[in-house]
C-alpha cells in the first residue's frame, strides 16, 4: 500500500513564506503532484515533480527527494487567497492513479 | 476550452436507491478518473478509463461501477446507497493515461438521507 503523510493545519501571516511538508513510502513511484482546494471548489493542479530537485513557478515551488521519499511546497509572499488546503499525491507507474495525503488546511491571517 | 463538466452539481437521495453522475473531460481529453472526497477519509481513487476500458480500480465494494463512452464521457453509479456514500465526487480527465496534471471538474455533492 502507499502512506502518504502530512501536516492537518497551519497558520501563518500575510507576506511570510510557509512551508507544508508531505512523506510519502510507495513501490513503484512516478512523480509527486501538489494541488489547491478552497472550500467548495475544485482542487487545482500547482505543481509536479518526477526528478530530484526544485521548481519554481512563481510565489509557488515544489521540491522532491525520492531517496527520503519527501516533498515540500514552499509558498512565498502570502496573500489572503492562499487561504486553502493543499493536497499532496502520488502517481504510480501504471496508469492514473492519484494517491492523495490528508491535505493540509493554510489559513492565511491579516 | 471548457473544462471538466460533472452534472448534476447537488443530488440528495435516500438509502437503498441508486444514482448515477455523470462527468464530461476536457474536449480531446480521453482518460477520466473519479474520486471520493469526504472529511473523514479525504481523497480516494475510485476509478479510471481510457477508451472504454477500466483501467484501474480503487478500494470500493462492487455497489460502485462506472463506463466510459465513446466520446470519451464517463458516468458512474452506485446502488443501494448507504448513509456512508454521502459525499462530494470529483471526476479528473486527461488527455492519456500516465504522469500528467488531472484537471477536476467541480464535484457531485451527494447527500444520503
Amino acid at each position: 500500500g502507499q502512506n502518504i503523510d502530512q501536516p492537518t493545519e497551519m497558520t501563518a501571516t500575510e507576506g511570510a513564506i510557509v512551508q507544508i511538508n508531505c512523506t510519502y513510502q510507495t513501490s513503484g513511484f512516478n512523480g509527486l503532484f501538489w494541488y489547491q482546494q478552497h472550500a467548495g471548489e475544485a482542487p487545482t493542479f500547482l505543481s509536479y515533480n518526477v526528478l530530484d530537485g526544485l521548481e519554481e513557478k512563481g510565489r509557488f515551488s515544489s521540491f522532491l527527494s525520492r531517496s527520503k521519499g519527501y516533498s515540500y511546497l514552499l509558498l512565498k509572499e502570502l496573500q489572503m487567497k492562499d487561504s486553502a488546503s493543499y493536497l499532496c499525491a502520488v502517481i504510480k507507474a501504471a496508469g492514473n492513479k492519484l494517491t492523495f495525503g490528508g491535505g493540509t488546511r493554510v489559513l492565511v491571517k491579516p | 476550452k471548457a473544462g471538466v463538466t460533472q452534472t448534476p452539481r447537488y443530488l440528495i437521495k435516500t438509502r437503498g436507491q441508486q444514482v448515477t453522475l455523470s462527468c464530461s473531460p476536457i474536449s480531446g481529453h480521453r482518460s477520466v478518473s473519479w474520486y471520493q472526497q469526504t472529511p473523514g477519509q479525504g481523497l480516494q481513487f475510485l476509478f479510471e478509463y481510457f477508451s472504454e476500458t477500466q483501467r484501474n480500480k480503487g478500494n470500493f465494494p462492487g455497489r460502485f461501477s462506472g463506463r466510459q463512452f465513446s466520446n470519451s464521457r464517463s458516468e458512474m453509479n452506485v446502488s443501494t446507497l448507504e448513509l456512508g456514500d454521502s459525499a462530494l465526487y470529483l471526476c479528473a480527465s486527461t488527455l492519456l493515461p500516465g504522469n500528467q496534471p488531472q484537471h477536476f471538474g467541480d464535484g457531485t455533492r451527494l447527500s444520503i438521507l
